[in-house]
């Protein structure tokens, strides 16, 4: 049981260049989330998803896009990084019971410098 | 919208003093969760504890303890006989239902030997 995947650890981009960060997981969770985590500012949601096939917006969604076409993955893209979107970035999943928000699982983490 | 207010950034301590990490939080769903995470310098985040709205009772887990109160809408943090292997930052997070889950800005802690 691996838990909360996330590939890859570290990348250096350019300003304008695109990549998608990766975030898998084993435990057949139904909500995912991608959060940025900045100097003094905690973690904060970009963009979450309840389920496969459905996602939805966060605090600080600008400049990302997500998918979920399966329960196992949610891929981060960014389409044109920017040097204000160097950051450590963190996915995590939880169980999705109806109305009840349970503690999230968080992957270790992927370190993003744009240039 | 909801918000979570951690007021010490830092905070230094000599092994086994307690320690207590202050959070509030602002919201106005009747409904909501509460959790404290933890993380340690190599980065990762581990969770600690959730509460939900209509539980008010203290929990205590060895030496950590917790206080939610709904009156002063606090849910603070101790740490009984700090040890060095607490050194990390810790978050408070605030959960409406609609799991918008927003964090406070952390308290890094220090635990000197």
């Amino acid at each position: 049981n691996a838990g909360v995947t996330q590939t890859p650890k570290f990348q250096v981009l350019k300003t304008g260049q695109s990549m998608t960060l990766q975030c898998a997981q084993d435990m057949n969770h139904e909500y995912m989330s991608w959060y940025r985590q900045d100097p003094g500012m905690g973690l904060r949601l970009i963009h979450y998803s309840v389920g496969a096939g459905i996602t939805d917006q966060g605090e600080v969604p600008n400049g990302y896009n997500v998918s979920r076409s399966t329960t196992e993955d949610f891929p981060l893209r960014l389409l044109s990084a920017a040097p204000s979107q160097t950051s450590v970035y963190f996915c995590a999943s939880s169980r999705s019971l109806w109305r009840r928000v349970n503690e999230q699982f968080f992957g270790p983490g992927t370190r993003l410098t744009v240039l | 919208a909801q918000k979570v207010t951690q007021a010490q950034t830092e905070i230094s301590v000599v092994e086994k003093e307690d320690v207590t990490l202050d959070c509030v939080y602002e919201t106005r769903d009747t409904t909501y969760y509460l959790f404290w995470y933890k993380q340690p310098p190599s980065g990762e985040l581990v969770f600690l504890i959730r509460r939900n709205s209509f539980d008010e009772q203290n929990e205590i887990s060895g030496r950590y303890s917790w206080n939610f109160q709904k009156s002063t809408s606090s849910f603070n943090f101790t740490i009984t006989a700090s040890q060095v292997v607490d050194s990390a930052v810790y978050f408070c997070a605030l959960s409406e239902s609609n799991n918008d889950m927003r964090f406070g800005a952390g308290t890094r802690l220090t635990v000197k030997p």
